[in-house]
């Protein structure tokens, strides 16, 4: 248990809906990272955002935001869902960011029916 | 911005073979290097880590890995592999624009 918690687990919804995907980092963790897993890209690297802001942004869609709150935590929310947009979706969390280890969460997995 | 290259998609061995996945990096400056481990149906963890010194690191589960700085490569090395390390393994660069980049992964099936 890394200490990183994802809700849901499991998400099943239809093309063009909205999602939401939690993320609570490590207890005193500042940055929390988001990151996609598909068969066909492999593990991209979306969003991070460091003490409520964000800090560096990777092949994230116009169609996807985050945002991370005064608590820490983090959501990550996909909108007019399209079927390639089917992964897993793991949230990290780091003390504070740069070279810090990641620690990754269970993840959830996003099926677009 | 750093690109991560892993040779090998998918490796097949037997118990007590020795195991090396070759893992290459383009990035010109400091970078901050990673494997990380998944295990089927978990989460990804952290086998080790270089940042500086001694460029042979040692990790959890009997893992080590050799920075080549000239070579811009991070290899993982196991000597003698178990069923139970049966997984996917990732390689990463960390440089300075904080994001890490994964390699496409390789997965490890160790026959028993």
């Amino acid at each position: 248990d890394s200490g990183v918690t994802q809700t849901p687990k499991h998400l099943i919804t239809a093309t063009g809906q909205r999602v939401t995907l939690r993320c609570s980092p490590r207890s005193g963790d500042l940055s929390v990272y988001w990151y996609q897993q598909s068969l066909d890209q492999g593990l991209q690297f979306l969003i991070q955002y460091y003490n409520g802001e964000e800090r560096a942004k990777g092949n994230i869609l116009e169609r996807f935001s985050a945002q991370q709150f005064p608590d820490l935590h983090s959501e990550l929310n996909l909108s007019s869902l399209e079927l390639g947009d089917s992964a897993l979706y793991f949230c990290a969390s780091s003390v504070a960011g740069g070279s810090d280890e990641q620690f990754f969460g269970p993840g959830t997995r996003l099926t677009v029916l | 911005a750093q690109s991560v290259s892993q040779h090998n998609h998918h490796v097949i061995l037997s118990e007590a073979a020795s195991l090396e996945l070759g893992c290459n990096y383009s990035y010109g400056g400091t970078v901050n290097l990673f494997w990380y481990v998944q295990y089927p149906g978990q989460h990804l963890q952290l086998l080790l880590k270089y940042f500086s010194g001694d460029p042979l690191v040692k990790g959890i589960k009997g893992f080590e890995a050799e920075f080549i700085k000239s070579k811009f490569s991070f290899n993982l090395r196991k000597p003698s592999v178990q069923w139970s390390d049966t997984a996917e393994y990732f390689c990463a660069v960390n440089a300075d624009d904080y994001k890490l980049s994964f390699g496409a992964g390789t997965t490890v099936t160790v026959r028993a």
